[in-house]
């Protein structure tokens, strides 16, 4: 099982660029999360789904955009890129009848707007 | 909104040393979860605390959760080079979402 896989790794934008943000799992989770993830301010919920077809936000969506169209993968979205959005995102996924919603995390994509 | 508030934020201490890493919070939450976190890597899971005052120690790695669910502690003992890592502690609230402190960089210098 490869888990819960991030692509790309690493990318960098110019600001007013676009890119898609793809994460997919093996794993066969309803619960799917991304998260930005800033120096000294932990992991903050950008946006989650609970399951296909579904999605809501979380703490920090504004500028954020995700689709959940197969159960496997969900895609995060930046339409417009802005530099206050280089940070390091995890995606992260979860079994609905877990008793206690602990996470599986992919590996990160580091993202630099300049 | 549920705030997790970590300390310290930053620990460097040598090898053999104990240390306590807090995570307090004024809001209750039904369990806390701790991750480690390695560089270029994502959390990873190391424990989950459900029941006010349990404890849960794996290896050389003890976990507290508060009699009242608010805060949680992880001390480690004989810390060695290999236990250097973020460790982020992190709420849950019986929702979707979880809450996640700031997280505490430990550096175990050999």
């Amino acid at each position: 099982n490869a888990g819960v896989t991030q692509t790309p790794k690493f990318r960098v934008l110019k600001t007013g660029q676009s890119m898609t943000l793809l994460c997919a799992q093996d794993m066969n989770h309803e619960y799917m999360y991304w998260y930005r993830q800033d120096p000294g301010m932990g992991l903050r919920l950008i946006h989650y789904s609970v399951g296909e077809g579904t999605t809501a936000k979380g703490e920090v969506p504004d500028g954020y955009n995700v689709s959940r169209l197969k159960k496997q993968n969900f895609l995060l979205g930046l339409e417009s890129a802005a530099p206050s959005q280089t940070s390091v995102y995890f995606c992260a996924s979860s079994y609905q009848l877990a008793a206690y919603n602990e996470q599986f995390f992919g590996p990160g994509t580091r993202l630099t707007v300049l | 909104t549920q705030l997790l508030e970590q300390s310290p934020q930053f620990l460097s201490i040598q090898e053999g040393e104990n240390l306590t890493v807090y995570c307090n919070s004024s809001s209750v939450f039904s369990s806390l979860q701790w991750y480690r976190q390695e560089p270029g890597e994502g959390p990873v899971l190391l424990v989950t605390v459900v029941t006010g005052g349990e404890v849960k120690k794996l290896k050389r790695l003890t976990f507290q959760f508060g009699d009242a669910r608010k805060d949680s502690s992880l001390h480690i003992t004989a810390a060695q080079p290999g236990d250097t890592g973020l460790y982020l502690c992190a709420g849950d609230d019986a929702g979707n979402m979880l809450t996640f402190g700031g997280g505490t960089r430990l550096m175990v210098k050999p």
